[in-house]
């Protein structure tokens, strides 16, 4: 079936960097954007950024540029979202979501990771 | 940067209509999308492109749009439909924003 596998829990310290991985399955891994969604606890969703993983064009939101880069691997189907500069703020769960061909909508969603920063 | 903006929560008793608003000034020219979050589990697509549903979303769910708000429907709440609902759509650059969330109660 159609899904996304994200890799598992993470912590770091403030100042340093964090890899996310998604691994899709079940469809065509280059004809869907790849989103990323963050929930801070006990917060509401943020969109941060997208990536076409058939030419590997991005874009964020304004709040991350310049930390944040996604990227993709075609040949095991896998996205990664890597953020830097971390901070206690960036504690969340972050969500890798699949773009709808034909609209704005995402509608498969990874299962989430946890990314803890703390000293 | 663009907003939207949701009631932070609705309360309704079991077989009432339910209905959520998300306002947002680009709303007369974007798609407004909805999305479910029951505690603790991934969001879920219920509305999209406005008011359409898709597949295996209760038909008690619905949305319209009427200029700058767009409107979630939820007719005859269940107690399973309690759960945290997000408007979604966005920008003039294509850039996602979601609204801040509505904590929808049915008790």
């Amino acid at each position: 079936q159609v899904q996304l596998v994200q890799s598992g829990a993470e912590v770091r310290e403030p100042g340093a960097s964090v890899k996310v991985s998604c691994k899709a399955s079940g469809y065509t891994f280059s004809s869907n954007e790849i989103h990323w969604v963050r929930q801070a606890p006990g917060q509401g969703l943020e969109w941060m950024g997208w990536m076409n993983p058939n030419s590997g064009k991005t874009d964020y939101a304004q709040k991350f540029q310049g930390r944040i880069t996604l990227t993709r691997n075609t040949s095991i189907t896998t996205a990664y979202m890597d953020l830097s500069r971390l901070r206690s703020e960036d504690t969340a769960v972050y969500y890798c979501a699949r773009g709808n061909e034909d609209d704005d909508a995402f509608d498969i969603w990874g299962q989430g990771t946890m990314v803890t920063v703390s000293s | 940067s663009y907003e939207l903006t949701q009631p932070p929560s609705v309360s309704v008793s079991p077989g009432q209509t339910a209905r959520i608003t998300c306002s947002g000034d680009a709303l007369p020219r974007k798609f407004a999308y909805w999305y479910q979050q029951r505690s603790g589990q991934a969001p879920v697509l219920v509305i999209y492109e406005d008011n359409k549903r898709p597949s295996g979303i209760p038909e008690r769910f619905s949305a319209s749009t009427s200029g700058t708000m767009a409107t979630l429907t939820i007719s005859g709440a269940q107690v399973e439909d309690e759960a945290d609902y997000y408007c979604y759509s966005t920008d003039s650059n294509h850039r996602g924003v979601f609204g801040g969330g509505t904590k929808l109660t049915v008790l």
